[in-house]
């Protein structure tokens, strides 16, 4: 079975800082995808990023960015230069890649304070 | 930008009563799913559905909730006698597929059992 771990529950940060987001996961299945959500205050659930397993690079998107490291079982998400809207819940999530309808695994969340 | 559509936004019933959750879905994708998350707790999987047929179910859904795709376009969950511990946001969600499975979320329905 999949497992992800979000241990911060909350976290802090400056205006125009960066900041890194934890997320440890667990499968034996060598083919999967981890995805980075973020979740205002207003309760949509937004994709942020994905990092399949056997992707070479680390996943990039704008501000964001996936640190993959897979020994680790670590997928880690760094968002540059913090917004005041990036004020929110962020939860990791993996599904098995290759497999039709599989579900998403979510962590419990970390919240995301960015102060001016 | 396609998008993922849900409604109602918000509905309240009491306790026992039956509700449908409309969702449509992004119009090129095959697989359709729904989540919830109970007020201030993680999201959780109920459901994933593929050529009109369940794919995967979680442990929480149980005989209560059924889904149906009723047309081309909408997808349902039915939950037919409603509990207090139903109160939660439901989500659905919709992706082309494999291999990466990538999962677009609708705003969501706030349901509130009295």
């Amino acid at each position: 079975a999949q497992k992800i771990t979000q241990t911060q529950p909350g976290m802090f940060v400056q205006e125009k800082e960066a900041v890194t987001l934890d997320c440890t996961y667990d499968t034996s299945d060598p083919s999967y995808g981890l995805f980075w959500y973020k979740q205002p205050s207003s309760g949509e659930m937004i994709f942020l990023i994905y990092q399949g397993s056997y992707d070479q690079q680390n996943a990039t998107e704008g501000r964001y960015s996936l640190n993959f490291q897979k020994a680790r079982k670590s997928a880690n998400l760094v968002i540059s230069a913090s917004q005041l809207g990036d004020s929110a819940m962020y939860f990791c999530a993996m599904s098995l890649a290759n497999q039709a309808g599989t579900a998403l695994i979510f962590g419990k969340g970390t919240t995301l304070s960015v102060s001016s | 930008e396609p998008e993922v559509t849900q409604t109602p936004s918000h509905q309240v019933t009491q306790m026992g009563q039956e509700v449908i959750l409309r969702c449509v879905p992004i119009s090129n994708h095959l697989y359709f799913y729904w989540y919830r998350q109970i007020l201030g707790q993680k999201v959780e999987f109920l459901v994933s559905f593929y050529n009109n047929e369940i794919s995967e179910k979680s442990e929480i859904f149980d005989d209560q909730f059924s889904v149906e795709r009723p047309d081309g376009s909408n997808f349902t969950l039915k939950i037919r006698s409603t509990k207090l511990e139903d109160s939660a946001m439901y989500f659905c969600a919709s992706s082309e597929g494999p291999p990466r499975n990538e999962q677009f979320f609708g705003p969501g329905t706030r349901l509130t059992v009295l």
